[in-house]
């Protein structure tokens, strides 16, 4: 059974802090993704890897950066979390080629205060 | 403009009846396109594919017009357990492999 796990499904993040949200996939899959969804906005694409080491900002990467140093592990780095962060933050990984099913992990529910 | 781009609703429809979700999208070069299904306080999981030619599986028929830029989704005799949102995505190499998600369209099948 194919997984894409999150290491957290709930936290509570004060102003000011670090966070670090991790993913890992037991696909071998080349592609990972970090979205964050609200209400009304839907998905929004943050940040992308297709490879080890590479990254690509997606639609709304400002405040956040990301890490890839092993295929199967994805995380999402909130250098200075701010309440405008406060969302459900969602993983997802793909094959290639990308015309391939997403698998998204469970989600975390980050509150910033 | 959004890259992709969904009616908002919600639809709420009796079971039995037929609804259909529209879904546009703005960059020509996009090639993998698809429906994604989500339930409250889960994560998205795929419903089907969308091609060209046009697809079916059971209650639901997908549909792609690659010269509009559209994608549609048809769910015929609702169900309750159809009630969620429908997420449009559409991928492609532009910019990197991206994929792109609408806001999703929320639908309410009552009894």
């Amino acid at each position: 059974d194919v997984k894409v796990t999150q290491s957290s499904r709930y936290l509570v993040k004060r102003t000011g802090e670090k966070v670090f949200l991790e993913c890992v996939q037991d696909m071998d899959h080349e592609n990972m993704f970090w979205y964050r969804q609200d209400p009304g906005l839907g998905l929004r694409l943050i940040y992308f890897s297709y490879d080890v080491k590479m990254k690509e900002k997606g639609d709304i990467p400002e405040g956040y950066s990301v890490s890839r140093e092993k295929k199967e592990r994805f995380s999402l780095i909130l250098e200075s979390a701010s309440t405008n962060q406060t969302s459900m933050y969602l993983c997802a990984s793909t094959s290639q080629p990308m015309n391939t099913e997403a698998f998204f992990g469970q989600g975390t529910r980050l509150t910033v205060v | 403009r959004k890259e992709v781009e969904q009616d908002p609703g919600p639809f709420n429809v009796p079971e039995g009846a037929t609804v259909a979700f529209n879904c546009t999208y703005s960059n020509s070069a996009s090639q993998s396109f698809f429906w994604y299904r989500q339930d409250c306080r889960k994560e998205p999981k795929l419903l089907m594919s969308v091609y060209s030619s046009g697809n079916e599986d059971g209650r639901f028929t997908a549909q792609l017009n690659r010269a509009s830029q559209y994608i549609s989704l048809l769910i015929r005799d609702s169900k309750l357990s159809d009630s969620a949102t429908y997420l449009c995505v559409v991928t492609g190499n532009t910019g990197g492999f991206k994929t792109i998600f609408g806001a999703g369209t929320r639908l309410f099948v009552k009894a």
